[in-house]
């Protein structure tokens, strides 16, 4: 499997801030990149997720940006709150391939209060 | 609740042993994608079945099978169980086609001892 890169592993924001996390990717095959957050205990469930055809992608307080040329895509969180925190997992996958979800390796978000 | 069901919610057993897990997707879905979740490798794509063929697989042991029927739910068999096979097995499900979005089942805790 082509590998998804993820960075950080852990991330500690404030309640209001903003919380970031970036994603690279190798395969550019790749045609769907959707964002799961994933509470203790449970399955991960679809946040939100972006096609390489746009740049940028917002619902609510969560925002994808799309950068096809440097392979990368990034979630932003604003205002982040405590509920916020979580898992969250960038993904991709290949239509052409079964759309199988290659993951990066989650980081882990505590948002203080 | 993403309406996918999976049972059992956790599983110990010894090594050598033979279990299987057991997967309903949500209404009208076609498609059931298998993953597992251990700390060493994360999320990984083990197998994809399509309105109970065979589409896609990843890095699936020769010990790990797996079915989807006629209903269309699904069943992944794990054989000769060993420790490292200890992990959380999610079950995802789609429309199939050309529908990307992925839901996720609760999964099943499985313990080898």
């Amino acid at each position: 499997q082509q590998q998804v890169k993820q960075s950080p592993q852990s991330l500690i924001v404030q309640k209001g801030g903003i919380s970031i996390i970036n994603c690279a990717y190798e395969n550019t095959a790749f045609d769907y990149f959707p964002w799961y957050q994933q509470f203790p205990g449970k399955g991960p469930a679809l946040l939100i997720a972006i096609r390489p055809d746009v740049s940028e992608k917002k619902e609510g307080r969560f925002t994808i940006s799309f950068n096809k040329s440097a392979k990368q895509f990034s979630l932003h969180i604003m205002d982040s709150q405590p509920g916020d925190s979580a898992t969250y997992f960038c993904a991709a996958s290949e239509r052409g391939a079964g759309n199988m979800l290659t993951f990066g390796g989650g980081t882990r978000l505590m948002v203080k209060p | 609740d993403s309406g996918v069901t999976q049972t059992p919610k956790h599983l110990i057993t010894a090594t050598g042993q033979r279990v299987t897990l057991r997967c309903s997707p949500r209404s009208g879905d076609l498609s059931v994608y298998w993953y597992q979740q251990s700390l060493d490798q994360g999320l990984q794509f083990l197998i994809h079945y399509y309105n109970g063929e065979e589409r896609a697989k990843g890095n699936i042991l020769e010990r790990f099978s797996a079915q989807q029927f006629p209903d269309l739910h699904s069943e992944l068999n794990l054989s000769s169980l060993e420790l490292g096979d200890s992990a959380l097995y999610f079950c995802a499900s789609s429309t199939g086609g050309l529908g990307e979005t992925q839901y996720f089942g609760p999964g099943t805790r499985l313990l080898v001892l």
